[in-house]
């Protein structure tokens, strides 16, 4: 089974400055997808950032960045110039890639809080 | 497009009561998921449909919860009776695969039952 760490419990960073949350997986499976979600206290699961285990290339989205490495099972998330905005929870999620049918769950990590100091 | 639509967006019922949530997905999306999302923990998956047929259900607690998804659109799921630890967010989601493309997840806004 797949299982997902997330060891930050709480996290803070400076307006403007710039914050990594840390990931670790575990996953026999050789394709897969790894996902940074973001969720306010409005409770939806918003999308920040994917990331396709073929690709050696790391994922950007503006100011989110990843750093994977397939090899040590990590993909942590870089936040660059920390919005009050970007104060929520932060999940880790695995997928296994599409191959047809059969389960598609997504497998979460704890989650990290992120606050944000004006 | 419209997102994953969820009701009642809170709900207060006494141990042993029972309950329902509603679910519509995004307008085509095939699978449809139901995740509890205890407080301090990530959401795990309850019940995976494909369609209006079950895929995973291996960590739904069938003594007490049940869901269905008539005609392959809306769903309910249903907790009957509730325990105190059934306390949580119930998040719905869709999404759309194929071969090649991969249209992710979205999900709504979820449901925050509170068993007392």
């Amino acid at each position: 089974a797949q299982t997902v760490t997330q060891s930050q419990p709480e996290m803070s960073v400076q307006e403007a400055e710039t914050v990594t949350l840390s990931c670790t997986y575990d996953t026999s499976e050789s394709d897969y997808y790894l996902f940074w979600y973001k969720q306010p206290p409005s409770r939806q699961m918003i999308l920040v950032i994917r990331q396709e285990a073929y690709k050696q290339q790391n994922a950007t989205e503006n100011r989110f960045s990843v750093n994977f490495q397939k090899a040590a099972k990590s993909f942590s998330l870089k936040i660059s110039d920390s919005q009050l905005g970007d104060a929520a929870m932060y999940f880790c999620a695995y997928r296994r890639a599409y191959s047809g049918a059969g389960s598609y769950q997504l497998t979460f990590g704890k989650g990290t809080k992120l606050s944000v100091i004006p | 497009e419209a997102g994953v639509a969820q009701s009642p967006r809170y709900k207060i019922i006494e141990k042993r009561q029972s309950v329902a949530f509603w679910c519509n997905p995004i307008s085509g999306h095939a699978t449809l998921y139901w995740y509890q999302q205890i407080l301090g923990q990530g959401p795990k998956l309850l019940i995976q449909f494909q369609n209006n047929g079950v895929v995973d259900d291996s960590q739904l607690p069938k003594d007490r919860f049940s869901a269905e998804r008539l005609k392959g659109v809306d769903s309910t799921l249903k907790i009957q009776p509730a325990k105190l630890e059934d306390s949580a967010v119930y998040l719905c989601a869709s999404s759309h695969f194929r071969r090649g493309s991969d249209y992710g997840y979205t999900f709504g806004s979820g449901t925050r039952l509170t068993v007392v």
